[in-house]
């Protein structure tokens, strides 16, 4: 089983600020299967980046994913007040599906 | 407009049995990998069981081997899973997910709460 982490666990910064979420896994990840999951507080998960790099429907060009191998990254360039929320980055592999423990993106 | 609403959770004693069910709507069920993912309270996601396109192929977390069955009927566009011998840790809130393509989900419903609790 392909274990991720993420980091940091919390993240705190102000509106108009870049943020960086990193997530590393435990072992090689085809980048065709990882994605990137935001999630508000009583609400459904949504997907914000598929295939490592690409934009899900509607989601705003200041999020962008890169990464290959075992190091992946989401950026969120400038930070809007609804970009506050809990973000998982999610993978597939060998029949199996795993999250990251997700990174918290908080006001300062 | 798609739409995936679950139903089915509540309250249930440890040893006991629930079945969530999905029912979907705005787009075509039969051609999407189906998937339940759950959050316990306060936690992360984390993800249950995968049933392919036509039923066939499914997968699941090892804590839910032979206790969860996930089932899909195409025919009423409807997405299932029979959770049996329920333990307090299976509490949380269980997401039934939609996706064109097997790796990730870009369909989700609101969550339906299954707490394990005497």
């Amino acid at each position: 089983e392909i274990v991720l982490t993420q980091s940091p666990g919390t993240l705190s910064l102000s509106p108009g600020e870049r943020a960086t979420l990193s997530c590393r896994a435990s072992q090689s990840v085809t980048s065709s299967h990882l994605a990137w999951y935001q999630q508000k507080p009583g609400q459904a998960p949504r997907l914000l980046i598929y295939t490592a790099s690409s934009r899900s429907t509607g989601v705003p060009d200041r999020f962008s994913g890169s990464g290959s191998g075992t190091d992946f990254t989401l950026t969120i360039s400038r930070l809007e007040p609804e970009d506050f929320a809990v973000y998982y980055c999610q993978q597939y592999g060998n029949s199996l599906w795993t999250f990251g423990q997700g990174t918290k993106v908080e006001i300062k | 407009e798609v739409q995936l609403v679950e139903s089915g959770g509540g309250l249930v004693q440890p040893g006991g049995s629930l079945r969530l069910s999905c029912a979907a709507s705005g787009f075509n069920f039969g051609n999407y990998w189906m998937t339940w993912v759950r959050q316990a309270p306060g936690k992360g996601l984390e993800w249950v069981a995968s049933v392919e396109e036509n039923g066939g192929e499914k997968f699941y977390v090892d804590s839910v081997k032979g206790r969860f069955t996930i089932s899909r009927d195409n025919a009423k566009n409807s997405l299932f899973l029979q959770m049996n011998s329920l333990r307090a840790e299976d509490t949380a809130v269980y997401y039934c997910a939609g996706g064109i393509f097997r790796p990730r989900w870009e369909y989700w419903g609101q969550g339906a709460l299954v707490t394990v609790s005497s």
